[in-house]
């Protein structure tokens, strides 16, 4: 069974760099699907951050992408996702899931961990 | 890129039916026919429950069922149950790679 685990710090400081990583267990990230990032602010909807294909190829949510990097490490089976530039309107549950072409099939989710950004 | 458009809540007794639905715009929604829609409680990770329009994943009961129509997309609870009560969330792809999430529905089994 697939499994996705979200880590990282809980508390990033405004300006700074929010940095997550996802470590995959039971299947290998260079298998052919997509890896992804969403979040959801507190009480609010979910929002789709970016993506990296197996081949290492990475896909922006436009309104997110001058801030975005996704990167991935198959020898560890983990992808990761740095957001430079942090505000309080980051603050968030960060999930990492997989989902397979070509549409936003996202059909395996971690769990999720929040993210606050405050001084 | 917008969100797409959701009622923020909808209703029903249990056994009936409720639709949701989904609406976007010709570049999204209605360009592609790559509408997935997730459940979510409380707590949890969303979960897949419709994709590609109206295709099921192993596992999701047959009540679930989706469709679109021009630039909407709706989805459909038949024979409501108790563990329905969620939120649920559209999502279509909007080219060059783009996927948008729709603002949500708040499902409540009276």
């Amino acid at each position: 069974q697939l499994q996705l685990q979200e880590s990282g710090p809980g508390l990033v400081k405004p300006s700074e760099t929010l940095s997550l990583t996802c470590t995959v267990s039971g299947g290998s990230i260079s298998s052919s699907y997509y890896w992804g990032w969403i979040r959801q602010p507190p009480g609010k909807g979910l929002e789709w951050i970016g993506s990296i294909f197996y081949s290492g190829s990475t896909y922006y949510n436009p309104s997110l992408k001058s801030r975005v990097t996704i990167s991935g490490d198959t020898s560890k089976n983990q992808f990761s996702l740095k957001l430079s530039s942090v505000t309080a309107a980051d603050t968030a549950v960060y999930y990492c899931a997989r989902h397979f072409p070509p549409g936003p099939s996202f059909d395996y989710w971690g769990q999720g961990t929040l993210v606050t950004v405050s001084s | 890129q917008s969100a797409l458009t959701q009622p923020p809540s909808a209703s029903g007794s249990p056994g009936q039916s409720v639709t949701i639905s989904c609406t976007g715009t010709s570049s999204d929604v209605g360009a592609y026919n790559y509408v997935s829609w997730y459940q979510q409680h409380p707590g949890k990770a969303p979960k897949l429950m419709i994709y590609e329009v109206s295709k099921r994943p192993s596992g999701v009961p047959d009540r679930f069922s989706g469709s679109k129509s021009g630039n909407s997309a709706s989805l459909t609870v038949s024979g409501l149950q108790a563990e329905d009560e969620a939120d649920y969330y559209c999502s279509s792809y909007a080219g060059s790679n783009n996927f948008v999430f729709g603002t949500g529905t708040k499902v409540t089994v009276l």
